[in-house]
């Protein structure tokens, strides 16, 4: 059974950057693409990012374009959110989700807190 | 971005019922249509993929139809551990968008 693993959240000021990452129990890590999805306190469901599984291609939500990176690293079986300019509206519990094809996100992270607060 | 309209955003609903949950897409994503399921404090869920495709080992009360713009979940029979938030997700154009959620309560 694979498992994610993310971590890297914590409690950050307002226009700072915080890395996070989400590691795979699998070797198979490197054959999917991969998603970051929010959610806010108390909201819904935010897709956020999603990189191909070589790295080729990535998207990303308008709100977090040129201030969120995604990335991989696939010697590790490690995925990463680079989140730079933080913003308070940034706050919410991130998912890193693998992407099975046309198959949907079948397999999730319990999730990292990020608080950006002052 | 296609929005992503989910009805209702709440109901009650008892042990035994049949519950219908519907997202319409606000232009057509043929089947790129996902639903998961959120329990308080938990990482979502796939129930269903390509609109109608029932995820392996998810319990066959759960079912999937729609294409186009006009989707729905149905759970035949609800069960005490089908309380939950339930979501729509399009993964047909970028950015993949979720319905706002659909909280299934106990009446």
């Amino acid at each position: 059974q694979v498992q994610l693993v993310e971590s890297g959240g914590g409690v950050v000021q307002p226009g700072r950057s915080l890395r996070l990452s989400c590691t795979a129990s699998t070797n198979t890590f490197g054959s999917h693409g991969m998603h970051w999805v929010r959610q806010a306190p108390g909201k819904g469901l935010e897709w956020v990012a999603l990189i191909w599984y070589d790295g080729s291609d990535k998207y990303y939500i308008d709100s977090v374009k040129g201030r969120f990176t995604i990335s991989r690293d696939n010697s590790k079986n490690t995925l990463y959110l680079q989140m730079n300019s933080l913003r308070v509206e940034d706050s919410a519990v991130y998912y890193c989700a693998r992407y099975y094809g046309g198959y949907g996100l079948d397999v999730w992270g319990r999730g990292t807190t990020v608080t950006v607060s002052s | 971005a296609i929005q992503m309209t989910q009805s209702p955003s709440s109901l009650s609903a008892s042990v035994g019922d049949r519950v219908t949950i519907t997202c319409r897409a606000s232009q057509g994503i043929r089947n790129n249509l996902g639903w998961y399921q959120q329990k308080p404090g938990k990482a979502p869920n796939l129930l269903i993929y390509a609109a109608s495709s029932l995820q392996s080992g998810v319990p066959s009360r759960f079912s999937g139809s729609g294409s186009g713009t006009d989707f729905a979940l149905t759970i035949s029979s609800l069960q005490p551990e089908d309380f939950a938030t339930y979501y729509c997700l399009q993964d047909y154009s970028f950015p993949w968008t979720f319905g706002q959620g659909t909280k299934v309560e106990i009446k």
